[in-house]
């Protein structure tokens, strides 16, 4: 049950520059999008969402992108610093089964000096 | 900042034994969940519970597993009768409302059958 994709287990980016994580996803019933964060030996812990209405939301140095015809969407994170270091899950959930996430398998991002 | 708190955080445990794992969630929240992920697998959502009853389960939430609110603080997930299978990391998460949004989740419990 793939219906939440990021295809990429791990990107290593330099500290100052962009981040960008990737997500696909494959059930068009999806209507809202997360991303979640998470170090070790800690829960996944809320960053940012989106809702199937906008194509952007931004908050900080974060930015999400939805691209509904693609099925796609990215998480920009600018600039990138060392406390980014962790593993990103892309999340999606229905209005018809709102209090259930599908989680996608991770990215863990490096930011290098 | 309010947290779900989970205990124990490690529990070892030989297949065919009971465990209950124990989460407090944050206090005026009205829903919770559990999830679990196989080391190396996804994050899967297992249950969703509001007002003392599931609300939703996934196929994974089978007879041998069982959550209560036993004394309105805490909600626990119980196994019935451990497989090796079992093995994984627990969440517990809690919410003020229904819907993706605004779920917290705990640090986990991992839990090891042997």
């Amino acid at each position: 049950d793939q219906q939440v994709k990021q295809n990429s287990p791990s990107l290593s980016v330099q500290e100052g520059r962009i981040s960008i994580l990737n997500c696909d996803y494959t059930n068009s019933m999806f209507d809202y999008f997360l991303w979640y964060k998470k170090y070790p030996a800690e829960g996944p812990t809320f960053l940012i969402s989106i809702s199937s209405i906008k194509d952007k939301n931004e908050d900080g140095r974060f930015t999400v992108f939805l691209n509904k015809s693609a099925k796609h969407l990215s998480l920009h994170i600018v600039p990138s610093q060392p406390g980014d270091s962790a593993v990103y899950f892309c999340a999606a959930s229905a209005y018809s089964s709102a209090s259930k996430i599908i989680f996608g398998s991770g990215t863990r991002l490096s930011i290098r000096p | 900042e309010p947290e779900v708190t989970q205990t124990p955080s490690h529990q070892v445990t030989q297949m065919g034994q009971e465990v209950i794992l124990r989460c407090v969630p944050i206090s005026n929240h009205l829903y919770f969940y559990w999830y679990r992920q196989i080391l190396g697998q996804k994050v899967e959502f297992l249950v969703s519970f509001y007002n003392n009853e599931i609300s939703e389960k996934s196929e994974i939430f089978d007879d041998q597993f069982s959550v209560e609110r036993p004394d309105g603080s805490n909600f626990t997930l119980k196994i019935r009768s451990t497989k090796l299978e079992d093995s994984a990391m627990y969440f517990c998460a809690s919410s003020v409302s229904q819907g993706a949004d605004g779920y917290t989740f705990g640090s986990g419990t991992r839990l090891t059958v042997v």
